[in-house]
């Protein structure tokens, strides 16, 4: 299947940091790729949608100076969660819809997500 | 974003047994259904994308029906294994590619 990778799979950081978290596509190239964060005993909510050389869309109540995606390429994505406060601490995770690389643009690959702590 | 249900929460079920969950989400406007396993501290792994009305999707002893006039998604497992341990969730994909998820339904299969 397609590979997605995540990086770091844990961070804690202190508050009032940011924390990079990146996402890549290890074996395709993908046209779009989706942010979502999941609070405890709770769905994975879509954070927001980027693509490729475009500004990231946001989902409603997301803000988007606080979370910076840059999609700079189409096997890189980057999440940037600046000033974290604890409310912040969540579990973050990427998803990657393939272009016309051979795989089907409806299929999602998902990375195995980051634990972001803020203490 | 779409309200997704699934149910039960959790189910335990007994190494060789057969058991099914449902996923409900709103019947209109739909576009397609995504079924993923999740196990803990891996990615979700993609299980089916179902997007005809009376679709069903067998990948092993997984198999999956979908009902888009009612707004149902049933996952059926046949002949559980531990390995089947996971959490299952569903998520409709609006027409912009954007997938609501469910809570999920946890398995837990005992040897």
């Amino acid at each position: 299947g397609a590979v997605v990778s995540q990086h770091p799979s844990w961070v804690i950081c202190k508050s009032g940091t940011s924390v990079k978290i990146e996402c890549r596509s290890l074996d395709f190239q993908a046209t779009t790729m989706f942010w979502y964060r999941q609070f405890p005993k709770q769905s994975l909510m879509l954070m927001a949608t980027s693509n490729e050389g475009s500004k990231a869309t946001y989902e409603q109540g997301v803000e988007k100076d606080k979370f910076l995606i840059n999609h700079a390429s189409l096997t890189l994505s980057t999440l940037t969660v600046t000033s974290a406060h604890p409310e912040d601490s969540s579990f973050y995770i990427c998803s990657a819809r393939p272009g016309t690389s051979g795989r089907s643009s409806y299929e999602q690959y998902f990375g195995p997500g980051t634990r972001l702590t803020v203490t | 974003i779409l309200n997704v249900e699934q149910s039960p929460q959790s189910l335990h079920v007994q190494e060789g047994d057969s058991t099914n969950f449902t996923c409900s989400f709103p019947s209109s406007n739909f576009y397609a259904l995504h079924w993923y396993r999740w196990e803990t501290a891996k990615s979700p792994e993609a299980l089916f994308v179902m997007t005809l009305n009376g679709d069903e999707k067998k990948k092993g002893r997984i198999s999956a029906t979908l009902n888009t006039k009612e707004g149902y998604s049933y996952l059926y497992i046949k002949g559980s294994q531990p390995e089947d341990s996971a959490t299952y969730l569903c998520a409709p994909r609006s027409n912009d590619y954007k997938l609501s998820f469910g809570a999920g339904t946890t398995v837990t299969v005992r040897a």
